[in-house]
């Protein structure tokens, strides 16, 4: 398999569910981003790992909790969402360091909706 | 603040050409983006250009960017009823922030 690879593709929850996006990437890249992106907003950055660290949360909300045990999986877990948390969740990865800003190579994404 | 600004809707016939056309704010930007995405999936990288050039072609595309105005665009020739999609333009302002446009969704008549 190649590229960056999320399941489920498709994903429906109750609000007192508990559940998790994942995401894997074969590029060997060691930077992977999550991404909300609603219809008629742009695409929001949620979180960013590099080499498993966490370099950025974007004032998200502590429903959603990211894990990263690798360089090459990426979770997203989902505990008691809000019926404006359905949207599509894409997952990313690049290869960060020298050259500099190299592009995001992204999944197919999640269609979360919540019930 | 950052932001990157893109037309929401274009339509063209097929075999027509199609421009695409985006601003943005940050001068630092090193790299710009194109970004295709069809019903159902994610975001395919088309094509990017480095700040320092002016234009990029690729087969069909060609990235043209004006550094003084800030404006990017994409032109794609002989535009196919496949090439109907969301194409977003993104700049990368540094180490891991890529700013996004909201979208333009191209419509190809037959």
């Amino acid at each position: 398999e190649t590229g960056v690879t999320q399941t489920p593709r498709h994903l429906v929850m109750g609000m007192t569910n508990k559940k998790s996006l994942k995401c894997e990437q074969h590029l060997g890249h060691n930077a992977m981003y999550w991404y909300k992106q609603s219809a008629k907003k742009p695409l929001e950055l949620m979180f960013v790992y590099n080499f498993k660290e966490q370099t950025e949360n974007n004032s998200v909300p502590s429903r959603f909790s990211p894990e990263c045990p690798n360089s090459s999986h990426l979770f997203l877990h989902l505990h008691t969402l809000q019926p404006e948390d359905s949207a599509l969740y894409l997952c990313a990865s690049s290869q960060e360091g020298t050259p500099r800003d190299q592009p995001q190579h992204f999944g197919d994404g999640t269609r979360l909706s919540i019930l | 603040g950052e932001d990157v600004e893109q037309s929401l809707f274009l339509s063209v016939r097929e075999g027509d050409s199609s421009v695409i056309n985006c601003t943005y704010t940050d001068s630092s930007s090193t790299y710009l983006y194109w970004y295709k995405q069809e019903p159902g999936a994610g975001l395919q990288l088309l094509t990017y250009i480095f700040s320092n050039m002016d234009m990029k072609q690729d087969q069909r595309l060609t990235v043209l960017l004006n550094k003084k105005d800030k404006h990017l665009s994409l032109r794609i020739a002989d535009t196919q009823t496949g090439d109907s999609a969301i194409y977003f333009c993104a700049e990368n302002t540094g180490g891991f922030k890529t700013i996004f446009g909201a979208g333009t969704r191209l419509f190809v008549k037959a």
